[in-house]
């Protein structure tokens, strides 16, 4: 199982752009990366999933480069709503996904 | 579409007492899980079924925790007995066949505090 590296915290005003960056050096040929999000009380939801290159939804982006080692999560424009914890889960087929101690983000006004 | 459902919220009991935890997945979905989440760390599998056979039950504590998804539906989670360090939100999620690309959709878990 790929390990994952995050920053423990990160601190952001609204309207900025946050980028969260994921170290996974032992990632594997079929392993896709997933960013989940979770809200105090509540249960993780999911962002994002990529394989390769870069990934674009209606929430956030996700790059990734050619090598795969490491990959970024970007919120554009935050919003105090934002504040939550964020994990990079990697995973492939028939690997389960594990999740590390995640990046707390706090979005001020 | 109706998200996956828990029960209890929230149960405090006392240590050395037993405790169930219920989870009724979203409908169609094959795969249910089971994850345990400790303040301040993320959430760690227990166990995974696939229909009503366990896939994984690696990090199950089994000499204290049991699971069972019987018609491939609903399962629960039971603790017997419960130990302090039991105290954690218990979470449940469903997925539509259970490969690690899927999405998985968590519900709002159940808050235990073992006294």
């Amino acid at each position: 199982l790929a390990k994952t590296t995050q920053p423990i915290s990160m601190d952001s005003y609204e309207g900025q752009e946050v980028n969260i960056t994921c170290s996974h050096n032992n990632i594997a040929t079929n392993d896709y990366i997933t960013w989940y999000q979770q809200f105090p009380s509540q249960g993780p939801r999911f962002i994002i999933q990529g394989y390769k290159t870069k990934v674009t939804n209606e929430v956030a982006s996700l790059f990734i480069p050619a090598d795969r080692k490491s990959s970024t999560l970007s919120l554009p424009r935050v919003s105090l709503s934002d504040t939550a914890v964020y994990y990079c889960l990697v995973g492939g087929y028939g690997n389960k996904l594990v999740f590390g101690a995640g990046t707390i983000l706090r979005v001020k006004s | 579409e109706a998200g996956v459902a828990q029960s209890p919220r929230y149960k405090i009991i006392e240590k050395r007492q037993s405790v169930a935890f219920w989870c009724n997945p979203i409908s169609g979905h094959a795969t249910l899980y089971w994850y345990q989440q400790i303040l301040g760390q993320g959430p760690k599998l227990l166990i995974q079924f696939q229909n009503n056979g366990v896939v994984d039950d690696s990090q199950l504590p089994k000499d204290r925790f049991s699971a069972e998804r019987l018609k491939g539906v609903d399962s629960t989670l039971k603790i017997q007995p419960a130990k302090l360090e039991d105290s954690a939100v218990y979470l449940c999620a469903s997925s539509l066949v259970g490969r690690s690309t899927d999405t998985q959709y968590f519900g709002p878990g159940t808050r235990l505090t073992v006294l």
